[in-house]
This record gives structure tokens, sequence and C-alpha cells, in this order.
């Protein structure tokens, strides 16, 4: 079973619907759940950050982490073309010597 | 804001040559990381650094070596390009866990 597991698309939804996009983990020891979105050749840009449980808002995105079911989400609200990217799952643990595993991303797309 | 500078965004290099990519973050962070990603394959690490003149191997070390002499700055060398070394490499840097930062990448394609 891998690390972390992401869908990896494309998906596709209609410009200002509601995205939701996933990971599945298997390691129980991770603590830090981050989003990251990649534009088409650029770097990854840290969306969503958080620590063990819980929901954090931040804007349009909600993340979210279910340590029960080790399932994290991520939520686009009014999603608009400009969202239209890779969306990457990460994770790690609290030491300093844990690596952090990524998902290996989910493209989406967002039709105008 | 979070700055990680790669100097290079594209180039383009011989079979046998030896590479530089160089990475500067001006956050004061003490880790730095190296990072390939590919198709299908995702992002693999191949080297980390947690503090000045330290190194340490990542998934997939072998061609590559990295040379940190300032915190700030964190190097990736090719030894000896090779045609399976065509791909996008991207320098992270962090403080804590969880909070890692990636430049813009940089395109390498090997002839």
């Amino acid at each position: 079973q891998k690390e972390v597991e992401q869908d990896p698309g494309p998906l596709s939804v209609p410009e200002g619907a509601i995205v939701s996009l996933n990971c599945t983990y298997s390691n129980s020891a991770f603590q830090y759940f981050m989003w990251y979105r990649q534009y088409s050749r650029k770097g990854p840009e840290l969306l969503m950050y958080t620590y063990s449980s819980g929901n954090k808002e931040d804007g349009r995105f909600t993340a979210q982490v279910d340590k029960s079911s080790k399932y994290i989400s991520l939520f686009i609200r009014d999603s608009q073309p400009s969202d239209s990217a890779t969306y990457l799952c990460a994770m790690s643990g609290v030491n300093r010597d844990d690596k952090i595993i990524f998902g290996k991303g989910t493209r989406l797309h967002i039709l105008p | 804001d979070v700055k990680v500078t790669q100097s290079s965004r594209y180039l383009v290099k011989r079979t046998g040559e030896k590479v530089f990519l160089e990475c500067v973050q001006d956050m004061d962070h003490e880790n730095m990381f190296w990072y390939r990603q590919d198709p299908g394959l995702g992002l693999r690490l191949i080297y980390f650094s947690y503090d000045v003149k330290m190194k340490e191997k990542g998934d997939i070390p072998e061609g590559y070596s990295v040379s940190r002499e300032k915190k700030e700055r964190f190097s990736l060398i090719l030894e000896s390009a090779s045609t399976n070394q065509t791909s996008m490499y991207l320098c992270a840097s962090s403080r804590n866990r969880g909070t890692i930062y990636f430049g813009e990448g940089s395109w390498l394609t090997v002839v």
C-alpha cells in the first residue's frame, strides 16, 4: 500500500461549482498536512497547512483532516478558471527526520 | 513574502557536461531540499540539508551531489549529465515541519 494516494484526474468542473480534492494515507504518524497548487511549468505553491485534525478555512479554500479515516480533503468554493492547476497533497510526522510524503497530484480543469 | 530563487529556469546541456543548479532562499531557513519532478512519478527527493556544510541523501541521489557553503544557498551538481536526468528540478526550504516552500523550478534538458 502506498503511503499517500491521490487520484490523478483530470477533474473537470464548471465555473462556480464546489470542488473536492482528496488524499488517503496509511501512516498514522502523520501530523502535518499540506496542500499545494502547481500551475503548468511552475513550482508548487503552498496553499493550506494543517496540524493534526480538524478544518482550516482561507477564503474560498477549506482543508479538512480526518485522522480516524486517514483521509484529507481540500474544498474550493465558487471555483474560477484561474483555479485550473494540479493540486498536490503532502504530509509528514513531527520529527525533524520525518520525510515529507507527497501525493502525485490531481489535475483540475475549471470550465468557463 | 517567502522567496526561494532558482537562478536558471531553462537549461540545455550536452551529455557528459557538469551542471550546476543554484538555489537561494531569503527566509533564514535551516532546511533545504532538492527534488526532481517527472510525469507519473511525482516529486522525488534527491538530497537535503539541515545545516551549513551538512547534506543527506534522499531517495534518488545517484548521479548528483550537493553543496551548502552558506545557510541561504544550496547547489545541486550533476557531475556528468545524462539524458535520463532531463527533468524539472525543484529547490525548497523550510524552517519547521510542514511548511516547505518551493522555488519556480529549473527545466533541464540533456541532449
